[in-house]
């Protein structure tokens, strides 16, 4: 599995875009990019999955250069409600074993 | 639709007490089961996770083991518990293929004292 560096924390104000990179040096070919988001007493939630340039769903954007050594979650005009854990994992479809990381702690504030 | 059924939602259990947890998948066949502890202020940890009936992968053995007896049922156990068992316990389930979307259950909070 690729090893994944995020910031540890993030502060950011309601309607505002927040942009939380995730970097993934070692990424393999087969490898994918997921992105979690996890509210305190609650199992992560699936925000966003990309293999290669910008994947974007009603939650957020996702953007993968062409190099594929990063990424960056964009969440469009926060509001408060997404303070939250934001976790990046990399790895291959198929890969049974789904480990994360310490994940970004993106505090919203008004 | 899916569902994954956890409980109980909260425990205290006194040190060296035994422990089971049960989680239980509805509306899909042969997923794949994984339990994970995540500490206060912490990320989550893999603890186990299970590819079919019987098969268990260990990731961080200690005084914790894992059993899957049915297709879409995974219990979480200990014969005593220790002060560092304490945390937040998630089941969650994806399709057999593995790195797609991983679904997780309500979770268990856990104490021991």
């Amino acid at each position: 599995l690729a090893k994944t560096t995020q910031p540890i924390s993030m502060d950011s104000y309601e309607g505002q875009e927040v942009n939380i990179t995730c970097s993934h040096n070692n990424i393999a070919t087969n490898d994918y990019i997921t992105w979690y988001q996890q509210f305190p007493s609650q199992g992560p939630r699936f925000i966003i999955q990309g293999y290669k340039t910008k994947v974007t769903n009603e939650v957020a954007s996702l953007f993968i250069p062409a190099d594929r050594k990063s990424s960056t979650l964009s969440l469009p005009r926060v509001s408060l409600s997404d303070t939250a854990v934001y976790y990046c994992l990399v790895g291959p479809r198929g890969d049974d074993k789904i480990i994360f990381g310490k994940g970004t702690r993106l505090h919203i504030l008004p | 639709s899916q569902t994954i059924h956890q409980w109980p939602a909260t425990l205290v259990q006194p040190v060296g007490s035994p422990l089971s947890l049960e989680c239980t998948v509805e509306g899909t066949s042969n997923p794949n089961l994984y339990w994970y502890r995540q500490a206060a202020g912490r990320g989550l940890q893999l603890l186990f996770y299970s590819v079919g009936i019987g098969q268990i992968s260990s990731e961080v053995p200690q005084n914790l083991s894992a059993s899957r007896p049915q297709d879409r049922q995974f219990i979480l156990s200990s014969k005593k518990l220790l002060l560092s068992d304490s945390g937040f316990y998630l089941c969650a389930w994806t399709t057999g293929t593995g790195f797609y979307e991983q679904y997780f259950g309500p979770g268990t909070r856990l104490t021991v004292t």
